[in-house]
């Protein structure tokens, strides 16, 4: 079992340009949350994915945004990247709806110059 | 909606003494509560979790404790090892499927 995966590990953008993060879920999970790391914070919710819907939401702008796929995999879209988006991008799957651990992958360090 | 205070922000003991980290939360209705150990450049990684209907667990070296009434939870970690250094999060879940985070703690153990 590979656990969760993120691609790609490290993605440098300019300001203004748009990004796609990728995260696989661990096997027998089907639900994807996303999660914003800065430096020296702990992680925020950005937004959960269960049956192909966004099933919550955290305080976020819009220019976040979202996909989850049949086979349950989950990518993050970012539009007009700001400086403040540069942040280490936690995907984090689990089984269900109730209150079952939540496996982190190794996230995608996002650098905006 | 929830807010996670967690403290101290760094701690440094030594080898086999004890550490003590400090969560509050503000939602009486959070119902879960996990902690998480992440080394540098690692994912976050799950060391032990507790619910509401339990006031205490504890998985060999590491024990939670949770206080519903004054909405408090805390881990402790005995006989630390150098290993043990890392950043450490508390985290609460209140009805909803959020994990609300504190801002770590940076534990360094010397040996």
């Amino acid at each position: 079992d590979a656990g969760v995966t993120q691609s790609p590990t490290h993605l440098i953008k300019t300001r203004g340009q748009q990004v796609t993060l990728r995260c696989s879920p661990k096997s027998g999970h089907d639900t994807v949350s996303w999660y914003q790391q800065a430096l020296g914070q702990g992680p925020q919710f950005i937004f959960q994915y269960y049956e192909e819907e966004e099933r919550q939401r955290g305080n976020f702008p819009d220019r976040f945004s979202g996909h989850q796929f049949p086979n349950y995999s989950s990518e993050l879209n970012v539009n007009a990247l700001l400086l403040g988006d540069s942040a280490l991008y936690l995907c984090a799957s689990s089984a269900g709806t109730s209150n079952t651990e939540a496996f982190f992958g190794q996230g995608t360090r996002l650098t905006v110059v | 909606g929830e807010n996670v205070e967690q403290h101290p922000s760094t701690l440094s003991v030594q080898e086999g003494d004890s550490a003590v980290i400090k969560c509050t939360y503000s939602d009486s209705a959070s119902n879960y509560f996990p902690w998480y150990k992440q080394e540098l450049g690692k994912r976050p990684q799950l060391i032990i979790d507790i619910r509401s209907n339990v006031g205490e667990k504890k998985d060999q070296r590491i024990a939670v404790t949770l206080n519903k009434t004054a909405k408090h939870f805390s881990l402790h970690i005995t006989e630390t090892q150098p290993e043990d250094s890392a950043v450490y999060f508390c985290a609460a879940k209140p009805s909803g499927y959020a994990l609300n985070f504190g801002k770590g703690t940076s534990l360094l153990v010397t040996p």
